[in-house]
């Protein structure tokens, strides 16, 4: 089955700066890869998500690439706000609507 | 904005008991999946349904879990007897299948407390 990592496991950053949070893969059947962001005692909400045939997707100050024949990839946040503080997970699927399953997730600190 | 219940979002029981925590799905979606969330094991797939039949429910304990869709509008998950072990946040999500497909949202979960 599939199986996903996911690294820093946390990563403080000052606010203003990049972070960048990198995953990886096991089976080539997975075509699909959302990034969830969980809240203190929320459940996790999708903030982008990629497809198996697009390389790069932007929105706004979240970019996500993927590399499918290395099985990597990455959540960019530029700019970063305190409250973009909070748990990011990252995730992979055969589609959007099949058992999705998660990275152990990493817990991003922004600092004012 | 649509959204999917759950409840209850808290429950504190005693080991032994019998604990059902209840999902509604956002109308429409035909797909609702079970997750569990710990410190150690992260979000672990415990079940899913579409179309209110099980796809997948290996990730769940048979012997004490059950998960279930009465109909379209609610799934319930129970356990029987429960123990300390169980005590996590338990997520429901759901999402949609076909055109227009819809991807997962997740409910904001059961935090369960077995003593």
């Amino acid at each position: 089955g599939e199986n996903v990592e996911q690294h820093p496991s946390t990563l403080s950053v000052q606010e203003g700066d990049s972070a960048v949070i990198k995953c990886t893969y096991s089976d080539s059947a997975s075509n699909y890869f959302p990034w969830y962001k969980q809240e203190l005692g929320k459940g996790p909400q999708l903030i982008i998500d990629i497809r198996s045939n697009v390389g790069e997707k932007k929105d706004q100050r979240i970019a996500v690439t993927l590399n499918k024949t290395a099985k990597h990839f990455s959540l960019h946040i530029t700019e970063t706000q305190p409250e973009d503080s909070a748990v990011y997970f990252c995730a992979a699927s055969e589609t959007s609507y099949d058992k999705v399953i998660f990275g152990p997730g990493t817990s991003l600190s922004v600092i004012p | 904005d649509a959204r999917v219940t759950q409840t209850p979002r808290h429950k504190v029981t005693e080991m032994g008991q019998e604990v059902t925590m209840r999902c509604q799905p956002i109308l429409g979606h035909n797909t609702v999946f079970w997750y569990r969330q710990t410190m150690m094991q992260g979000l672990e797939l415990l079940a899913y349904f579409r179309n209110r039949a099980p796809l997948d429910d290996s990730g769940m304990p048979k012997d004490r879990f059950s998960a279930e869709m009465p109909d379209a509008t609610l799934a319930t998950l129970k356990i029987q007897p429960s123990e300390p072990r169980d005590s996590a946040v338990y997520f429901c999500a759901s999402g949609s299948s076909g055109p227009g497909d819809s991807p997962l949202h997740f409910g904001n979960g059961t935090r369960l407390t077995v003593t």
